[in-house]
Parts: C-alpha cells; structure tokens; sequence
C-alpha cells in the first residue's frame, strides 16, 4: 500500500532563517507531489506541485521554492522565512496522469515564525 | 474566477443528521471531493463525485447536481469524533484542485 510522510511535525523558527521540509512517498511510481499551505480558518493553499524528478509548477510567488531530487521525494525551502510564512504545510500525493485522482496527505508540519 | 463556497462553521447534536453544502462556480468540472480534517490534522479523503447523484458510504453520503453547480455531504447518526471541519474541492477543466475553506462541524451533546 502507498504510504507518504513529512517532517519535521512540528518547527518554531526565527525570521530570517532557513527552512526545509522533507516529503517522501512510498508504494507508488512517479506520483504528482504537491505543497500546500493551510492558514488558520483558511481553505488549502497550492503552492507547488511535480509531476516528475526536476519538475517543478509554482502556484503562488513567495519567498519559498521546492525540489524534487528523486522520483518519490519533495522538498520544500525558503532561505529566509517571514512572519507571514506561519502556517500549516502539507505534502500530498495522487497518481500520475489527469483524471481527477484522489489526493492524499501527509501527517502535516506545523510551522511558526517568531 | 474560481469560487467554491460553504458555510464557515455549523453546530449539530449527537445522534441527528447533517446536511453541508457546497456550491461552486469554476471553469470546467471533472469531479468534486469531500475531505475531513480533524483540528491539528491533515485532511482524510471521504468521497469523490463526478456523476449526478448520490453516493452512499456508511453513515456518510454526498450528493452532486452538475447542472446547479452543487454539492452536499449528509453525515447521519452524528458522532462526538465527527466534529472537524470538511473540506470540498473541485477538480476543474485542467484538473487543478480548487478548495473551499472548509466547513468546521461542531457535534454537541
């Protein structure tokens, strides 16, 4: 069965220092590998998404960028974050192709900017 | 623009029936999910419609009218662990996820 996580759970970090997030998904091939970013009370944000290794679509134009280093691994980095970068962030996953495939999440990372 | 659109919060009492809703207004239509979140959680998947009509499962059913841009989730005998917040999301014409901000569910007593 397919199975993804992402770590860290939980991360308190100054303004101004880096980030990184790890996403990995296991059982599955090529999937398209999503980040999203979800504010308090608020709906899903899409910021990035994968269809392949080295393929990346930004949704939204920030101070954070994603990697895709293997087929099942993704990467979400900022080099400087800021207050506003507080959020929940998630990692998801569907099967590849276009036809309204179910997407799933990961366990979720808190993330707050002091 | 994309809009999807569904009641902020709701309150409803143990063992009585549920009915959120869910209108959207996107270019194109390939499907709508309904996804629960538990408050600190991440979003579980509870249905997929594409089709016209009611889809049971379990104690949980959706509904969907293409034609009125519509959608519901029907949760019956309510449950204590059934307060979250439930999310819809349409797939559009380019299969992109648009999401609503979700409907937080509140079950008391």
């Amino acid at each position: 069965s397919q199975t993804i996580h992402q770590w860290p759970a939980t991360l308190v970090q100054p303004v101004g220092s880096p980030l990184s997030l790890e996403c990995t998904v296991e059982g599955t091939s090529n999937p398209n590998l999503y980040w999203y970013r979800q504010a308090a009370g608020r709906g899903l944000q899409l910021l990035f998404y994968s269809v392949g290794i080295g393929q990346i679509s930004s949704e939204v134009p920030q101070n954070l960028s994603a990697s895709r280093p293997q087929d099942r691994q993704f990467i979400l980095s900022s080099k400087k974050l800021l207050l506003s970068d507080s959020g929940f962030y998630l990692c998801a996953w569907d099967e590849p192709g276009n036809s309204g495939n179910t997407i799933y999440f990961g366990e979720g990372s808190w993330l707050t900017v002091v | 623009g994309q809009n999807i659109d569904q009641p902020t919060e709701m309150t409803a009492t143990e063992g009585a029936i549920v009915q959120i809703n869910c209108t959207y207004q996107t270019s194109g239509f390939n499907g709508l999910f309904w996804y629960q979140q538990h408050a600190g959680e991440a979003p579980t998947f509870l249905s997929y419609n594409v089709l016209d009509g009611l889809e049971e499962k379990g104690r949980f059913s959706s509904f969907l009218s293409r034609s009125k841009g519509y959608s519901y989730l029907l949760l019956k005998e309510l449950q204590m662990k059934d307060s979250a917040s439930y999310l819809c999301a349409v797939v559009d014409s380019n299969y992109q996820l648009i999401w609503g901000a979700g409907t937080k569910l509140i079950i008391k007593p």
